[in-house]
C-alpha cells in the first residue's frame, strides 16, 4: 500500500495563474517532507522541503503547507510559468529513524500553458 | 561535480537476457540508492546502500533482480532473466545519509530500459 499518495495524475493551469499540487501520506511518523520536479529524460531534482515542525516554508515563487494533523501537503506554485511544467513527486522521510530511504509518490503531470 | 552517472542511458534487449545497470555516485556521499518509474507505481525504491553495505533490499520484486556496490564509485543492477514488465525508467541516487534533511537525493539522468 503506499505511505505517499498524489491522487491527481495531471494538473494543467494557464500562465501566470496559481499551481496547486497535492500530497497525502499515510505514516505519522513521518516528519520531513520533499518536492522533486522531473523534466523528460532527466532525473527528479529537489525543488523544496519543509520539517514536520513547520506548517509552511517559502522559496520564491514556491510555498509548501504541511497540514500534520490531516497528514496533507501541498505545493503552490504562484505564479505558473510554462517551464514550470515538468512531474513534481511528493517524498516522505522518518528523520528520527535511522536507515529509512524517501518514500516517493506516483508524481503529478504538471503543464502550464501560455 | 558531474553529478551521479548512470550508464547506458537506453537499453533494449530481448526477453530473457541479463541486463546490467551501472551507477557512479558524487564523490563523497555514502548512500547510494536505485528506483524504479514506471506509471502504474511512481517512483519505487528497489534498494539502498550505506556505506556500500546493502541496508534494504525488500523492495526488489523478486530473485532475478541483484544489486552490487563493491566500492564507494560503484554499484550495479543487474536483471536476469529480463521480462517485459521489467521495462521502466532505472534511477540511481545517492546522498550524504538516507535521512539527510538538507537537499535529499541527488539522482542520476536515469537508464530506460525496455525488454521485448
Amino acid at each position: 500500500d503506499q505511505q505517499v499518495k498524489q491522487n491527481s495524475p495531471s494538473l494543467s493551469v494557464q500562465e501566470g495563474r496559481i499551481s496547486i499540487l497535492n500530497c497525502d501520506y499515510t505514516n505519522s511518523m513521518f516528519d520531513y517532507f520533499l518536492w522533486y520536479k522531473k523534466y523528460p529524460a532527466e532525473g527528479p531534482t529537489f525543488l523544496i522541503s519543509i520539517s514536520s515542525i513547520k506548517d509552511k516554508n517559502e522559496d520564491g515563487r514556491f510555498t509548501v503547507f504541511l497540514n500534520k494533523s490531516a497528514k496533507h501537503l501541498s505545493l503552490h506554485i504562484v505564479p505558473s510559468q510554462p517551464g514550470d511544467s515538468a512531474v513534481y513527486f511528493c517524498a516522505a522521510s522518518d528523520v528520527d529513524q535511522a536507515g529509512t530511504a524517501l518514500i516517493f509518490g506516483k508524481g503529478t503531470t504538471l503543464s502550464v500553458s501560455s | 561535480d558531474a553529478g551521479v552517472i548512470q550508464s547506458p542511458r537506453h537499453e533494449v534487449t530481448e526477453m530473457g537476457q541479463e541486463v546490467t545497470l551501472r551507477c557512479k555516485p558524487i564523490s563523497g556521499h555514502n548512500s547510494l540508492f536505485w528506483y524504479r518509474q514506471t506509471m502504474m507505481r511512481g517512483l519505487e525504491l528497489l534498494i539502498y546502500f550505506n556505506n556500500n553495505v546493502p541496508i534494504d533490499d525488500s523492495g526488489m520484486p523478486e530473485d532475478r533482480f541483484s544489486a552490487k556496490m563493491p566500492n564507494a564509485s560503484f554499484s550495479t543492477l543487474k536483471i536476469q532473466p529480463s521480462e517485459p514488465r521489467d521495462s521502466a525508467v532505472y534511477f540511481c541516487a545517492s546522498s550524504l545519509g538516507p535521512t539527510t534533511t538538507n537537499y535529499g537525493y541527488t539522482f542520476g539522468s536515469g537508464t530506460r530500459l525496455t525488454v521485448v
